[in-house]
């Protein structure tokens, strides 16, 4: 079956800009993860979904950082005023209900270029 | 506080046996111990899990003793295709917000 998709792959904007990025996750999955991944590091959480709503949204770093996931599948990652310090690669990941002994299944990733 | 701790890289050649050992010494009694895999430009990709003694599937090995403060992921046999990151992760919040450190780079070689 189909995996957690991404798009778009890659996306360049200048400072200032508004950006928003898509992650359709696996089918079925009530659970759905943002996660912020900067060169030569792991992964950082941003916040997770359960259905439609936000149930922790603790990792999202200010208030320029704001995501949605209306009908409780597909969910957008909105950033506004993009500064040179959000460029990195942002992944979604979604697992079946979020029990913590879930594998988490994650996509190829937006890789974010703010010049 | 680190929730875990594993080498920064390591390195081995074809065949070998590859062992990565994390250590995780303030693991709560509801978490799992969970290592995924990351090749360059992809996300993460889940390996093993386990809670407790040692568990085995087709690619990895996870053996975890009694008091759960350590883990250690055994690939056996690796390939140059297992040259990747590898992370050790312990589930927190009940839904398995996971918590990357930077990983252990795996460098195989010919």
């Amino acid at each position: 079956g189909a995996g957690v998709s991404q798009t778009p792959s890659n996306k360049v904007t200048e400072k200032g800009k508004y950006v928003e990025l898509r992650c359709d996750p696996i089918s079925g999955h009530t659970a759905l993860y943002w996660y912020r991944q900067s060169l030569g590091q792991g992964p950082e959480f941003l916040i997770y979904f359960q259905g439609t709503g936000a149930a922790d949204d603790s990792g999202l770093p200010n208030d320029r950082f704001f995501a949605v996931r209306p009908e409780g599948s597909v969910s957008t990652l909105k950033i506004q005023r993009t500064e040179r310090g959000d460029s990195a690669v942002y992944l979604c990941a979604s697992s079946l209900q979020g029990a913590s002994e879930e594998t988490q299944y994650f996509g190829p990733g937006t890789r974010l270029l703010v010049l | 506080l680190a929730k875990t701790t594993q080498p920064i890289s390591m390195d081995s050649y074809e065949g070998q046996e590859v062992n990565i050992t994390c250590s995780h010494n303030n693991i709560a009694t509801n978490d799992y111990i969970t290592w995924y895999q990351q090749f360059p430009s992809q996300g993460p990709r889940f390996i093993i899990q386990g809670y407790k003694t040692k568990v085995t599937n087709e690619v990895a090995s996870l053996f975890i003793p009694a008091d759960r403060k350590s883990s250690t992921l055994s690939l056996p046999r690796v390939s140059l295709s297992d040259t990747a990151v590898y992370y050790c992760l312990v589930g927190e919040g009940g839904y398995n917000k996971l918590i990357f450190g930077a990983g252990t780079r795996l460098a195989v070689h010919p």
